[in-house]
């Protein structure tokens, strides 16, 4: 069946560093792709997506790629601030199915 | 404000007790989802609910049951509670199943002793 495959963390990083969180994916068909942000002690909310290959999704400086050739979705940002500490989690929804998730990654940031 | 609103927040429970989850969103959204979210297993769905009228199960539904009560509500019953149901809830809700991604509640942590 369908799933998807997060990098596994905890991710660490200083203040103003770069992120990448690695994200793939294993679908039939042509999958929307998501990724949500859960802060602590709170429920998920969408971050990005993206609909088809090659849409590039943004929001607050986050962005991610869907390349359909190497089925991945990795999440990135440029300057990452302490406000970004999250769990963040990749995930997937084909027509007439539930979303997908992966099993979250953990970013601290440090100032 | 618009949204998905989950009760309780919390919740102990003692092992064979029962309980019912409840869940309502206010966006006119036709399809509505029980996630439950374990250390190291991101998130897992128990049932969905795709149109009013119908549900359907997810990955998890052992020791579970669902009611889509009308467009709004889509409750959550656990008959017999097991330590193993210990974890947090989380119900969702979107316009369909397709693309549009969905709207979270802020859970219910449940502990089962």
């Amino acid at each position: 069946g369908d799933s998807v495959t997060q990098m596994e963390g905890p991710v660490t990083l200083s203040e103003e560093a770069f992120l990448t969180i690695n994200c793939t994916y294993t679908a039939t068909g042509y999958p929307s792709l998501f990724w949500y942000v859960q802060y602590p002690g709170e429920g998920l909310q969408l971050l990005l997506k993206a609909t088809k290959a090659d849409d590039k999704g943004s929001n607050k400086g986050f962005e991610a790629t869907y390349r359909k050739e190497t089925t991945s979705f990795h999440l990135e940002k440029g300057s990452v601030q302490v406000s970004d500490s999250a769990v963040y989690f990749c995930a997937l929804n084909q027509a007439g199915t539930a979303l997908i998730f992966g099993k979250g990654t953990t970013l601290s940031v440090s100032s | 404000n618009a949204g998905v609103t989950q009760t309780p927040k919390f919740q102990v429970l003692k092992t064979g007790q029962s309980m019912t989850l409840q869940c309502a969103q206010d966006m006119n959204h036709n399809s509505m989802y029980w996630y439950r979210q374990d250390p190291g297993m991101g998130l897992r769905l128990i049932y969905y609910s795709a149109s009013e009228g119908t549900t359907d199960k997810g990955e998890v539904p052992n020791g579970y049951n669902v009611s889509r009560l009308n467009k709004r509500e889509f409750s959550l019953r656990l008959e017999s509670a097991a330590p193993s149901q210990t974890s947090v809830y989380f119900c969702a809700s979107s316009e369909s199943q397709s693309y549009y991604g969905y709207t979270f509640g802020s859970g219910t942590r449940l502990t089962v002793v």
